[in-house]
């Protein structure tokens, strides 16, 4: 069975904070995707990669970055957390085919 | 020139009845149509997916249409059951690269 793991699937961080959220995944893809879900708005795209230390922004970039220092794990970083990145992360893995395969997502609280 | 545009935002069907869910593009380099089925809790999984050189594609009681000319597709379930109450994207691609991402249809099926 196809596998994206995401590490946590609940995270409540404090204002400023630093945040970490990783996901690997086992289907050996060459792209890997974060977005971030929100009521009404849908999925938006925050960085997806293409190759191992590849990267290229979504379309909400601001206040993240991202690392693929291996082509199975991509982590998604807030580099100072803020209440207005409250939301469910996503992240995803596709490979020739096109199709994505998501993990189960990670609902992350700010305070 | 990203955008997919899709509608209705919830949609209400009774049991056995077709739900239609409809979606437009702009980007006509996008290659690559897939539907999305989200159950509360968990990520987004695919459900099927279509490629712009044929017009329709059926799967069970799921079928894709697609009008290349007028850049719209849309999902149509026959015979809904309520086990197919959730929330349903469709998205689009191009290169296998960035899935571009509708806003979502919340489908209820009544009893």
């Amino acid at each position: 069975d196809v596998k994206v793991t995401q590490s946590s699937r609940y995270l409540v961080k404090r204002t400023g904070e630093k945040v970490f959220l990783e996901c690997v995944q086992d289907m050996d893809h060459e792209n890997m995707f974060w977005y971030r879900q929100d009521p009404g708005l849908g999925l938006r795209l925050i960085y997806f990669s293409y190759d191992v230390k590849m990267k290229e922004k979504g379309d909400i970039p601001e206040g993240y970055s991202v690392s693929r220092e291996k082509k199975e794990r991509f982590s998604l970083i807030l580099e100072s957390a803020s209440t207005n990145q409250t939301s469910m992360y996503l992240c995803a893995s596709s490979g020739d085919s096109g199709g994505a395969f998501f993990g189960q997502g990670t609902r992350l609280t700010v305070v | 020139q990203q955008q997919v545009k899709q509608s209705p935002q919830s949609l209400i069907v009774q049991k056995g009845g077709i739900s239609i869910i409809n979606c437009a593009y702009e980007n006509t380099a996008f290659d690559y149509f897939p539907w999305y089925q989200q159950f509360p809790g968990k990520g987004p999984a695919l459900l099927i997916a279509i490629r712009p050189d044929v017009s329709e594609k059926k799967e069970g009681r799921f079928t894709i249409s697609f009008n290349k000319s007028a850049k719209q597709f849309s999902l149509h379930i026959m015979d809904s059951q309520p086990g197919d109450s959730a929330t349903y994207f469709c998205a689009a691609s191009y290169s296998a690269s960035k899935i571009i991402f509708g806003s979502g249809t919340r489908l209820s099926i009544r009893p």
